[in-house]
């Protein structure tokens, strides 16, 4: 099983649309969480951090669900500007390093 | 100007060339990363470092070296490109083990 694990998508959704994405970790002492976007053919960039009380910027809302072992990212009102990949990073405890998924592919489509 | 610096931004090569990607940043970070991005399989990490004394292989490392030349500066060398080795390198730095901050990256292609 990967240690974290994407839906690669890609998901088409309208402009205004509401879209979810789950991520799914295997270590279930994994401390933090991360949803980083990442542009075709550019760096990935950190979006939001996870944190266990959920969290909210703008339209974008990360849950975690430590009992089922993911992480959500919820877009509302999508914009054609949100088209891009998503990726969910988690940080297993013990360790200095960064676990990336695979990405979740995003088409906002007027 | 961009904080973190990768050099060259695309390179075309053949098999068994020796071939250098540098980095470069003015953040002031103690660690440093490289990464390969492939189709697929997402970023992979090849080596890390936390300060310039320290140098640790991340889950692909063979095939690959690395240089912490200084505490702004960490390159990554391919000793005999292969074709495997045709990806999109990222280097990255951070000041904790929380947000990444990467180059704009470089392209490699291994003919």
């Amino acid at each position: 099983r990967k240690e974290v694990e994407q839906d690669p998508g890609p998901f088409n959704v309208p402009e205004g649309a509401t879209v979810a994405f789950n991520c799914t970790y295997s270590n279930s002492a994994s401390q933090s969480f991360f949803w980083y976007r990442q542009d075709c053919r550019k760096e990935p960039k950190l979006l939001m951090s996870v944190y266990s009380s959920g969290n909210e910027d703008g339209r974008f809302t990360a849950q975690l669900n430590r009992a089922s072992q993911y992480i959500s990212l919820l877009i509302r009102d999508s914009k054609l500007s949100d088209s891009a990949t998503y990726l969910c990073v988690v940080k297993p405890t013990g360790f200095q390093k960064l676990v990336f998924g695979t990405g979740t592919r995003l088409l906002v489509s007027p | 100007d961009a904080d973190v610096t990768q050099t060259p931004r695309n390179r075309i090569t053949k098999t068994g060339k020796r071939i250098m990607l540098e980095c470069s940043q003015t953040k002031g970070h103690d660690r440093m990363y490289w990464y390969r991005q492939d189709p697929g399989l997402g970023l992979r990490l090849i080596y890390y470092s936390f300060d310039v004394k320290d140098i640790n292989k991340g889950e692909i490392s063979d095939g690959y070296s690395v240089s912490r030349q200084a505490q702004a500066k960490f390159s990554l060398s391919l000793e005999s490109a292969i074709p495997n080795q045709t990806a999109l390198y990222f280097c990255a730095t951070s000041e904790t083990t929380g947000e990444l901050f990467f180059g704009e990256g470089s392209r490699l292609t291994v003919l």
